[in-house]
């Protein structure tokens, strides 16, 4: 099955620092790749996505980058806020397995102020 | 506001107890998932459900079973519970590729 490793498991930045997070997987039928950010004692909610067609992603202060050759895929935030502070978890999936999860083990950012 | 909804939210229970989490939604999205979350270990799992007819196993089934009774409910039993089983556990459904989350069911086994 796949296998999604996640690194690092702790990242401390400094406000307005980037954070950049990196994840590798297994399976090279996966074609899914999305991120998802959980707050402490919430669910986790969906930030960014990446499908295996492309190599980049942006949103605002977010982007991940994809490289399939290599089997591994990045988070960047930019300009870090202390609201970023969180536990983010990469997965992978792909459409004959109805989409269904293999996350990494997760990181958990810590923005200072 | 169409949401994924799980029942109970805590729960104690002793070991070899029979126990059934429940999750419901009205979000009318097919596909249906069990995961479970143990710290350092991320979301793992456990069953998932393309539809009423269509059940899976997902990487951790060993120890747990689940009902698919209508294509908003997905229930996840643990017929026989362990101390090891004591975890968060989240419902999870999607129609296509972006999976929204229930609020989780938080498991203690004494």
């Amino acid at each position: 099955g796949e296998n999604v490793e996640q690194h690092p498991s702790t990242l401390s930045v400094q406000e307005g620092d980037s954070a950049v997070i990196k994840c590798t997987y297994s399976d090279s039928a996966s074609n899914y790749f999305p991120w998802y950010k959980q707050e402490l004692g919430k669910r986790p909610q969906l930030i960014i996505d990446i499908r295996s067609n492309v190599g980049e992603k942006k949103d605002q202060r977010i982007a991940v980058t994809l490289n399939k050759t290599a089997k591994h895929f990045s988070l960047h935030i930019t300009e870090t806020q202390p609201e970023d502070s969180a536990v983010y978890f990469c997965a992978a999936s792909r459409a004959n397995s109805g989409y269904a999860l293999n996350f990494g083990k997760g990181t958990s950012l810590l923005v200072t102020p | 506001d169409a949401d994924v909804t799980q029942t109970p939210r805590n729960r104690i229970t002793k070991t070899g107890k029979r126990i059934m989490l429940e999750c419901s939604q009205t979000k009318g999205h097919d596909r249906m998932y069990w995961y479970r979350q143990d710290p350092g270990l991320g979301l793992r799992l456990i069953y998932y459900s393309f539809d009423v007819k269509d059940i899976n196993k997902g990487e951790i089934s060993d120890g747990y079973s689940v009902s698919r009774q209508a294509q908003a409910k997905f229930s996840l039993s643990l017929e026989s519970a362990i101390p090891n089983q004591t975890a968060l556990y989240f419902c999870a459904t999607s129609q296509n590729t972006e999976a929204f989350f229930g609020q989780g069911t938080r498991l203690t086994v004494v």
